[in-house]
């Protein structure tokens, strides 16, 4: 039971180049999140799924894109990278639907864009 | 929809002292309300959650105290020792949607414990 993975850990970018992070889980969850998290600590939501073939926008979309591609698997993509993407992401998933249940996360991806 | 305040953002304690940690809330449909820990460089683990049918819960050395008329919650860190220094973070959620709802997150508290 590997819980939520996220591929890759590292990853440099040079600004305007294109990325997709991967995350899965082997839990059955239905909600799935990804999180950035910059120097300083806070985690800040930029998109969700609820629930397979549902996504949300969190508090900061803009220059991202999601696809929850089936139950286990939730994808983050990056256009064109911008220094300002330069981030600690994490995935994260629930089992409840609303936001009610504990939220696991996975190792995080230490993203640079230069 | 939901926001979560947590005060204060930094808060530094001599090792064996009480750490607190309050947060409020604005929806008033929440009815899950998590603690996560989280050490530098790991990723945040829950370590105590409650739900608002209950008013206080306990697990050794912390609890978790929720008041619902005034929306806040807290979390008690007694007798500190230094593996307690991290990044506690609270969140609330439940609140029920059509299309699903989001465990929403505060804004983070760095606890540093002094030996």
């Amino acid at each position: 039971n590997a819980g939520v993975t996220q591929t890759p850990k590292f990853q440099v970018l040079k600004t305007g180049q294109s990325m997709t992070l991967q995350c899965a889980q082997d839990m059955n969850h239905n909600s799935m999140y990804w999180y950035r998290q910059d120097p300083g600590m806070g985690l800040r939501l930029i998109y969700y799924s609820a629930s397979e073939g549902t996504t949300d926008k969190g508090e900061v979309p803009n220059g991202y894109n999601v696809s929850r591609l089936n139950k286990r698997e939730f994808s983050l993509r990056l256009e064109s990278a911008a220094p300002s993407q330069t981030s600690v992401y994490f995935c994260a998933s629930s089992e409840g639907i609303q936001g009610n249940t504990e939220a696991f996360f996975g190792q995080g991806t230490r993203l640079t864009v230069v | 929809g939901e926001n979560v305040e947590q005060h204060p953002s930094t808060l530094s304690v001599q090792e064996g002292d009480s750490a607190v940690i309050k947060c409020t809330y604005s929806d008033s449909a929440s009815n899950y309300f998590p603690w996560y820990k989280q050490e530098l460089g790991k990723r945040p683990q829950l370590i105590i959650d409650i739900r608002s049918n209950v008013g206080e819960k306990k697990d050794q050395r912390i609890a978790v105290t929720l008041n619902k008329t005034a929306k806040h919650f807290s979390l008690h860190i007694t007798e500190t020792q230094p593996e307690d220094s991290a990044v506690y973070f609270c969140a609330a959620g439940g609140a029920f949607k059509a299309a699903g709802n989001k465990l929403t997150f505060g804004g983070g508290t760095r606890v540093l414990v002094k030996p």
